[in-house]
């Protein structure tokens, strides 16, 4: 059965402390993203791979950093740099596009609070 | 990057009434995507739409892309309980991986 994984459901993060949201995706695709949503904000691009050891900055990229050591796996870390990181972290994948826009296929999304 | 303002916020219909949620750019889009996210779900890919005045349909739904490729359209006939969600447009930020989401319309339906 392929898709995306992410864990936890639920994290919560004390002040000060670094976080670590897991994201695996069985689908062969050479691309992923990292999303924060936060209400009535839409979805905002924090990082994402093109590639294997390779990644690039999204939009709001301070305070997070991210790996891509293998293809099925993009961990996103939310650093104690990040003042405000209670959100919705969805993670996504999709093939990397020849011409057109691929679809993205999102995993169930981390929700993050801040004790 | 490309920027897409989606109108409107929100809307509450009755069951049964009509829905339409715009997504308007300032520049031509090359595509644009449709993504319906469910109440503490996560965004499902609907549609893609590549060509100039292009309409393509769904049962109820409808998804049409401008002659001018800067605007797109999602109405929904006859809603149901079913079709509660965030309703999202998606266009590419300049690459072929890279989106740019609007900022969605939440779609609530009384029954």
């Amino acid at each position: 059965d392929g898709g995306i994984t992410q864990s936890p459901k639920y994290l919560f993060r004390k002040e000060g402390q670094n976080v670590t949201l897991s994201c695996e995706q069985n689908l062969n695709h050479d691309a992923m993203y990292w999303y924060r949503q936060d209400p009535g904000q839409g979805l905002r691009l924090i990082y994402y791979s093109q590639i294997v050891n390779d990644f690039q900055k999204g939009d709001i990229a301070e305070g997070y950093s991210v790996s891509r050591e293998k293809k099925e796996s993009f961990p996103l870390t939310v650093t104690s740099a990040q003042k405000n990181p209670t959100a919705f972290y969805l993670c996504a994948s999709s093939r990397w596009g020849q011409g057109l826009q691929e679809t993205q296929y999102f995993g169930p999304g981390t929700r993050l609070l801040v004790l | 990057g490309q920027q897409v303002m989606q109108i409107p916020q929100y809307q509450h219909v009755q069951e049964g009434e009509d829905f339409t949620t715009y997504c308007n750019s300032s520049t031509t889009l090359s595509n644009i995507q449709w993504y319906k996210q469910r109440p503490g779900g996560h965004p499902v890919f609907l549609i893609q739409l590549v060509k100039s005045g292009e309409v393509k349909k769904q049962k109820r739904l409808t998804f049409q892309f401008g002659e001018a490729k800067k605007n797109s359209s999602l109405h929904i006939t006859a809603t149901q309980t079913t079709d509660v969600g965030t309703y999202f447009c998606a266009v590419s930020g300049g690459s072929n991986y890279k989106l740019t989401f609007g900022k969605g319309t939440l779609l609530t339906v009384n029954p």
